[in-house]
């Protein structure tokens, strides 16, 4: 069984660019959630989907979207890159249930260098 | 705004004590209070939940608790063994932002033979 994946694991962007990534999550989960975690830092929420939907958003900017899709795989969106976008990119999935009790499964990230 | 502050940022032990890890939380009241284990460059993995009518949680050779009234959780390892290094994330969630996930820095653990 196929835990949570994502795509890519590593990307070089430059300031202005768009990034797209993605995540599969695990068998069986329905809702994704989307994490920012800089060097040093711990992961920072950046917003939750069920059924479609965005369920809960986290103090980011709107050149943050995302969408998830009718196999509850989902993506990550992030317009006019900036340095301070560098980070790691985690994507979280659980059922609802779980998910609102804070037991999550992670993937490995994509790791985002924006120069 | 929620704070979490994990006591330290690196703590240093040797193989066989118990590593005790400090979570201390402000302007928030969680339901649920979580610990996560993160090796460099992976993603955190779940351990153990604890919720907020409870007061201790074990799991193998772990052990949380959880003082609603201190707003402390408490993380223990016994006979830590070198595999034990990792940071340790503790997480809150509950109320009204259910499904969100405040952490805090975490703690890098390293276990010496």
């Amino acid at each position: 069984d196929a835990g949570v994946t994502q795509s890519p694991t590593h990307l070089i962007k430059t300031r202005g660019q768009q990034v797209t990534l993605r995540c599969s999550p695990k068998s069986g989960h329905d809702t994704v959630s989307w994490y920012q975690q800089a060097l040093g830092q711990g992961p920072q929420f950046i917003f939750q989907y069920y059924e479609e939907e965005e369920r809960q958003r986290g103090n980011f900017p709107d050149r943050f979207s995302g969408h998830q899709f009718p196999n509850y795989s989902s993506e990550l969106n992030v317009n006019a890159l900036l340095l301070g976008d560098s980070a790691l990119y985690l994507c979280a999935s659980g059922t609802l249930d779980r998910a609102n009790t804070g037991e999550l499964f992670f993937g490995e990230g994509s790791r985002l260098t924006v120069l | 705004s929620q704070k979490i502050e994990q006591n330290s940022e690196a703590l240093n032990i040797q193989e066989g004590k118990t590593a005790t890890l400090t979570c201390n939380y402000t302007n928030y009241s969680p339901a649920y209070l979580q610990w996560y284990r993160q090796d460099p460059g992976r993603g955190p993995v779940f351990l153990l939940l604890i919720r907020e009518n409870e007061k201790e949680k074990r799991k193998e050779r772990l052990k949380v608790t959880f003082d609603t009234t201190l707003k402390q959780s408490l993380f223990h390892i016994t006979a830590s063994q070198p595999a034990d290094s990792a940071t340790y994330l503790c997480a809150l969630a509950g109320g009204s932002t259910l499904g969100r996930l405040y952490f805090g820095r975490g703690t890098q653990l390293t276990v010496w033979p």
